[in-house]
């Protein structure tokens, strides 16, 4: 089945230093991809998404690349701020595969400090 | 405003009692969601529905039950089954095509702690 394997955390990180989290996946055809972020005490909101290889998303400084050769998804972001703390988790989604749902990493935990 | 609303936020259990987590929602999407957070496991499925009256096992259904009566509410039933309960649930919905397009949206979840 459909998996997706992200890079253990936590990530501790400098303001302003470059930040790169680990995403590789599993699944049968061509999913869509997703990163979710999770800040402290709330629910999982969309950061950014790719749907075919070669994308790339983007979403407040946040970019990711669709890799299909590597079977990857790789979250950036070139210089982070203290607020970027959160747990991160790659995602991906097969609905035409039968299962409408998505299936989620076991998310990648960002502390920057001041 | 519109969004998910779960409830309760903290729920304490004792061993061989079921509890009920409301899952709540006003966007007037199609599909609801259920997943459970452990540490260091990430999400995992337990339930999904895309329509009223209709819903689908997950990855971990065994030992949950649930019902979708109404477009709004989607309730998670933890029964005396389900082996290691203590965990974070989280609820969530979408448009009738969010598993393509990944915009799933989130209540705040749920803590549940089995005494």
């Amino acid at each position: 089945g459909d998996s997706v394997t992200q890079m253990e955390g936590p990530v501790t990180l400098s303001e302003e230093a470059f930040l790169t989290i680990n995403c590789t996946y599993t699944a049968t055809g061509y999913p869509s991809l997703f990163w979710y972020v999770q800040y402290p005490g709330e629910g999982l909101q969309l950061l950014l998404k790719a749907t075919k290889a070669d994308d790339k998303g983007s979403n407040k400084g946040f970019e990711a690349t669709y890799r299909k050769e590597t079977t990857s998804f790789h979250l950036e972001k070139g210089s982070v701020q203290v607020s970027d703390s959160a747990v991160y988790f790659c995602a991906l989604s097969e609905p035409y595969m039968g299962r409408r749902a998505l299936t989620f990493g076991s998310g990648t935990r960002l502390q920057v400090q001041p | 405003d519109g969004g998910i609303t779960q409830s309760p936020k903290y729920l304490f259990r004792k061993e061989g009692q079921n509890v009920t987590l409301s899952c709540e929602q006003n966007l007037n999407h199609d599909a609801m969601y259920w997943y459970r957070q452990d540490p260091g496991q990430g999400l995992r499925l337990i339930y999904y529905s895309q329509i009223v009256n209709d819903f689908q096992k997950g990855d971990i259904a065994e030992g949950y039950s649930v019902s979708r009566e109404k477009k709004e509410s989607f309730p998670l039933t933890v029964t005396s089954a389900q082996k290691n309960p203590t965990a974070f649930y989280l609820c969530a919905s979408s448009p009738g095509q969010g598993a393509m397009t990944g915009e799933l949206f989130f209540g705040e979840g749920s803590r549940l702690t089995v005494l």
